[in-house]
């Protein structure tokens, strides 16, 4: 069973502030790296695939960078926004199609 | 609304009863995926089906099976229950088979074992 790592736990941001998570996965077994928005009571929504090193992507304020050779992505949010409160998850997907989840990063976006 | 559907929402069960979850992927998505997600612990890949195939196996019980069917629904079938297996069950779908491909959630079934 792969680890896949993020952190913060928690984090709890004012209204404007910029942040940053990050998902850290064994750079030996990558093949590509999600990353989804949870909000409570509803369902994990894609924000990001990620498959080549040095990728960055973009949707809105939100976006990411990967470094598949040292095993780890960033997630960025630009200021922040209440409604950006959710749960933000990353998962590793490796060549066999096993996907293994980190346990989120909980924001809290305080207006 | 991600357009995938799963049924039912809720399901109450006593422990060593068998129940079946139901997933309809987004039209035109072959993938199926099938994630558990228990109390203490995060989201566990179960399964992936392609075009009525089975792809990848996670950390799916003995007591565990799912299926495709022609149509591209997916069911789970869960027997031999226990108190343990109550949990949030996620089906997802994607348009190819490999993990490069977004995956849509569905809304979740809700398993009690009591």
């Amino acid at each position: 069973i792969l680890n896949v790592e993020q952190s913060p736990q928690s984090l709890h941001v004012q209204e404007g502030d910029s942040t940053n998570f990050t998902c850290s996965f064994p750079s030996s077994n990558f093949y590509a790296l999600h990353w989804y928005r949870w909000e409570t009571a509803k369902s994990p929504e894609a924000l990001f695939v990620m498959t080549l090193n040095g990728d960055e992507k973009k949707k809105g304020r939100i976006s990411a960078t990967l470094n598949t050779k040292e095993g780890y992505s960033y997630l960025y949010i630009k200021g922040s926004q209440p409604e950006d409160s959710a749960t933000y998850l990353c998962a590793l997907a490796d060549e066999g199609n096993q996907f293994y989840f980190g346990t989120g990063t909980s924001l809290t976006v305080i207006p | 609304d991600s357009g995938v559907t799963q049924t039912p929402k809720h399901l109450i069960t006593a422990t060593g009863q068998r129940v079946t979850l139901r997933c309809s992927p987004r039209s035109g998505d072959l993938s199926v995926y099938w994630y558990q997600q228990s109390l203490d612990q995060g989201l566990q890949f179960l399964i992936q089906y392609y075009n009525g195939e089975e792809r990848a196996k996670g950390n799916i019980l003995e007591r565990f099976s799912a299926q495709q069917f022609p149509d591209l629904h997916s069911e789970l079938n869960l027997s031999s229950l226990e108190l343990g297996d109550s949990a949030l069950y996620f089906c997802a779908s994607s348009v190819g088979l490999a993990g490069e491909y977004e995956q849509y959630f569905g809304p979740g079934t809700r398993l009690t074992v009591t």
